[in-house]
Parts: C-alpha cells; structure tokens; sequence
C-alpha cells in the first residue's frame, strides 16, 4: 500500500526566506506527481505537474524535483510572500488513483 | 469558464436522512472524481468516473453511490447518511483517467448530527 508523508505538518517563516516542503512515498511504481496549494474552505489550485519522465518542473519562485529512485518530492518556494500563506499538498498517481499526502500549513508573516 | 462547481456549499443532515451532491464542469473534460476530505487528513477518493456512462469505487465507496448523468456532471448520493460522513466533499475533473491535472471544484461541506 501507498503511504505519502508531508513534512513539516505546518511551518511558519518571515517574509521572504526561501523554504522547501517535503513529500515521500513508499512506492516508487508512481507515474505522475501533483503538488496542490488549498486555502482555507476552499478547493485545491494545482499549481506543479510532473510526469514519470521528469525530475522537476518550475513555475515563477515554485520549483517541485522528483526523485522516484528514493521516494522523495520538494517543493521550493524562494522569496516567500504572505500570500502563499496556504496548506500545500501533493498527489501522486499509483495504481491508478491519486493518492494525497495530509499537507503542509504554511504561514509566511509580513 | 466556471470550471467545476459544486452545489451545495454547505449542509447540514440528520442521521439517516439522504441528499445529493451535485458536480458540473464546462471543461469538456472526460474524467470526474469525488473525493472527501477529513481535517488534518490528505483527500481520499470515493468514486470516480473515467468516461460518460462508467463508474468505479474509490478508496472509501461505502454509504456513497454516483451517476454520471452526461459528459458535464457527476453526482454523488448518500442514502442514509451517518455522523461518520461528517467530511468535506470535493468534485474534480480531467481531460483523461490516466492522468492529467486534475481541476476541483470549492467544496461541499457536510454536517451530519
């Protein structure tokens, strides 16, 4: 059976460090990996896909890297903002769902 | 463009009694899938929908049944719902079942006493 594991479960950090949020796995048979940032009663924003065949995938100050071989993701956030203060959360496709970690909580304090 | 959305947004049911959450998408998308949501908790799938007119089981289908009506919308039904279903609900959707992004939709809060 899958399990995904996020660390830290939450985190909180100034305006404008640089942080990175884990994800692992214990399988490595996944073939895509998601990560997904949720604000409070909202629904999840998709914010980095990337497929079996990638090692990383960059938007703006978001770089996500799989590394498949050891069961690991990260998420790096540079110049943090208080708005990316969100619950951060990654999927991965196995046996053909998508199975989430629980998320981190992020809060970056101006 | 809407996306997916959701309707309700929130309820609150009495033990044993039944309601229907209903799913629309305007993305011209194949797949749809319910998820609940526990705090603290990642998502777990309930059922999904790979294509119009087929259904399987999720992770956590019991007290759950659903109907891909069309191409546009999944509805998800609790029969005789219970304190345990107590969750949050969300819809999603994507162009293919193995695997592209997946859009959600706000989320429907439910209250079961």
């Amino acid at each position: 059976k899958q399990e995904v594991t996020q660390i830290p479960a939450a985190l909180s950090v100034p305006e404008g460090e640089n942080l990175v949020l884990n994800c692992s796995f214990t399988d490595s048979a996944i073939y895509n990996l998601q990560w997904f940032r949720q604000d409070p009663g909202k629904g999840l924003t998709s914010l980095l896909l990337i497929q079996s065949s990638q090692r990383e995938q960059t938007s703006g100050r978001l770089n996500a890297s799989l590394d498949k071989s050891s069961g690991r993701s990260t998420l790096y956030i540079a110049a943090s903002q208080p708005g990316d203060s969100a619950t951060y959360l990654c999927a991965l496709e196995y046996g053909n769902k998508l199975v989430f970690g629980a998320g981190t909580i992020l809060r970056v304090k101006s | 463009n809407a996306g997916v959305t959701q309707t309700p947004k929130f309820q609150v049911l009495k033990t044993g009694q039944s309601m229907t959450l209903q799913c629309a998408q305007d993305m011209n998308h194949n797949s749809m899938y319910w998820y609940q949501q526990d705090p603290g908790m990642g998502l777990r799938l309930i059922y999904y929908s790979a294509s119009e007119g087929t259904t399987d089981k999720g992770e956590v289908p019991n007290g759950y049944n659903v109907s891909r009506l069309n191409k546009r919308e999944f509805s998800l039904r609790l029969e005789s719902a219970a304190p345990s279903q107590t969750s949050v609900y969300f819809c999603a959707s994507s162009q293919e079942r193995d695997f592209y992004e997946q859009y959600f939709g706000p989320g429907t809060r439910l209250t079961v006493t």
